[in-house]
This record gives C-alpha cells, structure tokens and sequence, in this order.
C-alpha cells in the first residue's frame, strides 16, 4: 500500500522568498507522484507530475519538484513566491500498477506575507 | 477554466434528509471520482466510475450511493445525512485510472444541522 506524508501543515515566508514544500511517500514500486493546488473555497487544481525520466519536473506559475528515490520524497519548490500562491499544496501518490486511488497527503498551507 | 461543473455548490439540511450532488464534465474523460474533504482539508476517495464500473472505498458509509447516466455524469446521493457527513463533497474526472491528473470541480459544500 502506498502512503504519502507531508510534514508541515503550515508555511509562512514573504513575498520574494524561495519555499520548499515537504511531501515523502512510501511504496516498494514504481509509482506516479503528483502535486496539486487549492485555492481557498475551491476545487482542486494540477500542478505537476512525475513518473520516470528527469527527476526535476517543471509545473505551471514556476514551480517545480525533484524526485528522490533514496530519500522517497517528492519536494515542491520556487524560487520567488508571490500573494497569489497563497493556497493549501497537496502531494498525491498513486502505484503504476493494480491501484485505482489517487491518494493524497494531508496538505501544506502556503501563507505568502506582503 | 472550470470544465467539472457541480451543483448545489452549497446545501443546508438536517439530519436524516436525502441529499444530492450533481457532477458533470466536459472534457471528454471516461473516469470519475467523487472525494469527501473534511473541516481538516484531508482528502478521501470515495468512488471511482469507469466505463460502468464501480469501485467504492470500502469504508464509505452504505447511505452514500454514486448515480450515472453516462461517462460525462457522476451525481452523488446520500439517503439519510448525519452529523458527520457535513464535509464539501469534491468531483474530480480522469482519462482512464492509469494516469494521474485529476481536473476537480469547485466542490459542493454539505452542512447537516
């Protein structure tokens, strides 16, 4: 069974800052990692994802995340965060084979201060 | 640009009502999905409909039942609402279970008084 964690519940930095956002899986296979942006009183919305190949995958608004088999993690990151990508990031896993469920970890909320 | 539509997008009932939550997409994909997201933001899959198959999370309550007319529409039902169903109820579409982008509606925000 797969899992995934994300280890902070909350990130605060300013306007202009770099931010990693923490997401780490466990699962013995190949698996499709993903993340995805909610809005405050929104629905959910794709980011970026990743399966084989470049372990570093570009997203929309100039995010990106890095792959890591070793350390079974899959961390968002940008350079220079702006107000707007105030939101909740979630990492979601799924097993390449015989899984139907996208799961999803329990969410980071981004708060981007002026 | 929204192309998962769902209605109510806010509904207030007390408990024991029956309520339902409409899902219809636009983008052509074969699969659907309807997510529970509690007051904590935690997300849970609760049905899966591709190609009239269904595959239920075995620990969704037997009150709640997806509805289908076709591949473009997932509406869900809940018999009897209890307390602990109030949660905002979030439709999501996929081409085929093997990939993993999910497009998602705006969410369908469920209070039981």
């Amino acid at each position: 069974t797969q899992t995934v964690s994300q280890s902070d519940a909350h990130v605060t930095v300013f306007e202009g800052d770099s931010v990693e956002l923490r997401c780490n899986y466990s699962y013995g296979g190949s698996i499709y990692l993903s993340w995805y942006i909610q809005h405050h009183g929104r629905g959910l919305q794709f980011l970026l994802k990743y399966y084989s190949g470049n372990p570093v995958v570009q997203g929309v608004n100039g995010f990106k995340a890095e792959f890591s088999k070793s350390d079974s993690s899959f961390h968002l990151r940008k350079a220079s965060v702006h107000w707007s990508d105030s939101a909740v990031y979630f990492c979601a896993v799924r097993a390449s084979s015989g899984s139907w469920q996208l799961i999803f970890g329990s969410g980071t909320q981004l708060t981007v201060m002026p | 640009e929204t192309a998962v539509f769902q209605t109510p997008n806010y509904h207030v009932t007390q408990v024991g009502n029956e309520v339902s939550f409409n899902c219809k997409q636009t983008l052509g994909h074969d699969t659907m999905y309807w997510y529970k997201q509690d007051s904590k933001k935690l997300l849970k899959i609760m049905f899966s409909y591709n190609n009239k198959q269904l595959i239920v999370n075995e620990t969704v309550p037997r009150r709640f039942s997806p509805q289908s007319s076709d591949k473009a529409h997932l509406n869900l039902r809940i018999k009897s609402v209890e307390p602990e169903d109030s949660a905002v109820y979030l439709c999501a579409s996929s081409s085929g279970h093997s990939g993993n982008t999910l497009y998602f509606g705006e969410g369908s925000r469920l209070i039981v008084v």
